[in-house]
């Protein structure tokens, strides 16, 4: 089955320090790959949805200039959190999907949690 | 505004016992239906999905959900639940229906099967 990469799991950093997050999908090629937040006991939220090669769409209340969106191939994308403050601290999930229509499955990666000291 | 609403948080059952999870949406047009499970430790899986057709799907591991469109539902069925299907379930919609669409997520249900 299709497989979603997500490096680091984990990552601590100070406030004030940049943060990337790399999401690949390990054997096929994602044209859309989708970024996901979750708060502790609380649903997934869309933050964007990044297409190779083109800007990221991002949803409304996300500041496109904190949270950086990289989808230079088919088989990944990045998502850096700039200037990191502890408000930041969530799980953060990527998805990705061959074509990006809403009738192709995304398959989700496991997460990664960032806390911001 | 569009959403997905799920009735139940936490739910306990008893092994073999009848299972349902209600999920909600609100929106007008155009809609695709997810269901995902994520068991402990592991990340979102797809169980079952509805885009048109036949409003009774059935997915992996047994289950079952049915659309009703004039409920705006979407509930989640398994006639007999395993002590294996504890996890986390939650309802997706993706409200367009074309275009790249990221999905809205409810809040999920914490399902316990007991031994």
């Amino acid at each position: 089955g299709a497989v979603v990469s997500q490096h680091p799991s984990r990552v601590i950093c100070k406030s004030g320090t940049s943060v990337k997050i790399e999401c690949r999908s390990l054997d096929f090629q994602a044209t859309t790959m989708f970024w996901y937040r979750q708060f502790p006991k609380q649903s997934l939220m869309l933050m964007a949805t990044s297409n190779e090669g083109s800007k990221a769409t991002y949803e409304q209340g996300v500041e496109k200039d904190k949270f950086l969106i990289n989808h230079a191939s088919l088989t990944l994308s990045t998502l850096t959190v700039t200037s990191a403050h502890p408000e930041d601290s969530s799980f953060y999930i990527c998805s990705a999907s061959t074509s990006g229509f809403s009738t192709d499955t995304q398959y989700f990666g496991p997460g990664t949690r960032l806390t911001v000291l | 505004a569009q959403s997905v609403s799920q009735h139940n948080h936490h739910v306990i059952l008893s092994e073999a016992a009848s299972l349902e999870l209600g999920c909600n949406y609100s929106y007008g047009g155009t809609v695709n239906l997810f269901w995902y499970v994520q068991y402990p430790g592991q990340h979102l899986q797809l169980l079952l999905k509805y885009f048109s057709g036949d409003p009774l799907v059935k997915g992996i591991k047994g289950f079952e959900a049915e659309f009703i469109k004039s409920k705006f539902s979407f509930n989640l069925r398994k006639p007999s639940v395993q002590w294996s299907d504890t996890a986390e379930y939650f309802c997706a919609a993706a409200f367009s229906g074309g275009g790249a669409d990221g999905l809205t997520f409810g809040k999920g249900t914490h399902l316990i099967i007991q031994p």
